[in-house]
């Protein structure tokens, strides 16, 4: 079954700090979501990136779908405490039967920022 | 509009006993869906919806029921719980498909059996 890789599992930085999160596939991504989870909350959608090399931003954060689909960065500038929480990529799968109607996640990244 | 609302936002049972949870939007959308969240395992596709009475299994569908008779709700029946159900469910709307169309999550159920 195709599976998302995030990286790190776990960050801590120092706010003003400008830091970096990854999501790899294997396969060829039809979509691919960022969401931001507080800690025993829900999610909140970031942004959707649907087509190669897309990049979107919303404030100090920073999306990137690379040419092949196959990988989404995900970057902060200038942190803040506000920052701080659990990030989820999901993307729609190919070669899934149905698939178009199925998101899989990656398993977040941790994310802790210290004044 | 109040969104994708969730019920109970937590619950303890016993191992055997069913229950349901329930999940509901305002928002007219077409697709809906259930996920649970473990530690470390990101979120896990239960079942999904893509209009009333019409559903479909996820990656975990096992030991759990669905049914979509109106737009508006999508529960989620557990027929007798096990210890390997605790998790954190969440549900999910979306207008039409996941591919072109925005998801937008409960605040979720944290479910706990004994």
């Amino acid at each position: 079954s195709q599976e998302l890789e995030q990286s790190p599992q776990s960050l801590i930085v120092q706010e003003g700090k400008n830091l970096t999160i990854n999501c790899t596939s294997s396969k060829t991504l039809y979509g691919l979501y960022w969401y931001k989870q507080k800690y025993g909350e829900g999610l909140i959608f970031l942004m959707m990136l649907q087509k190669g090399g897309e990049e979107k931003s919303h404030e100090k954060i920073t999306a990137k779908l690379d040419e092949k689909k196959q990988q989404s960065s995900l970057h902060i500038t200038a942190s803040q405490p506000s920052h701080a929480g659990i990030y989820l990529c999901g993307a729609v799968p190919s070669g899934v039967s149905g698939g178009y109607n199925k998101l899989i996640f990656g398993a977040g990244t941790r994310l802790a920022v210290h004044p | 509009n109040a969104g994708v609302t969730q019920t109970p936002k937590f619950q303890v049972l016993k191992t055997g006993q069913s229950m349901t949870l329930q999940c509901a939007q305002d928002m007219n959308h077409e697709y809906m869906s259930w996920y649970r969240q473990d530690p470390g395992m990101g979120l896990r596709l239960i079942h999904y919806s893509v209009g009333a009475g019409i559903t479909d299994q996820g990656e975990v569908p096992n030991g759990y029921n669905v049914s979509r008779s109106t737009t508006e709700d999508f529960p989620l029946r557990l027929l007798s719980a096990a210890p390997s159900q605790t998790s954190v469910y969440f549900c999910a709307s979306s207008e039409t498909s996941v591919l072109t169309d925005t998801q937008y999550f409960g605040p979720g159920t944290r479910l706990t059996v004994l």
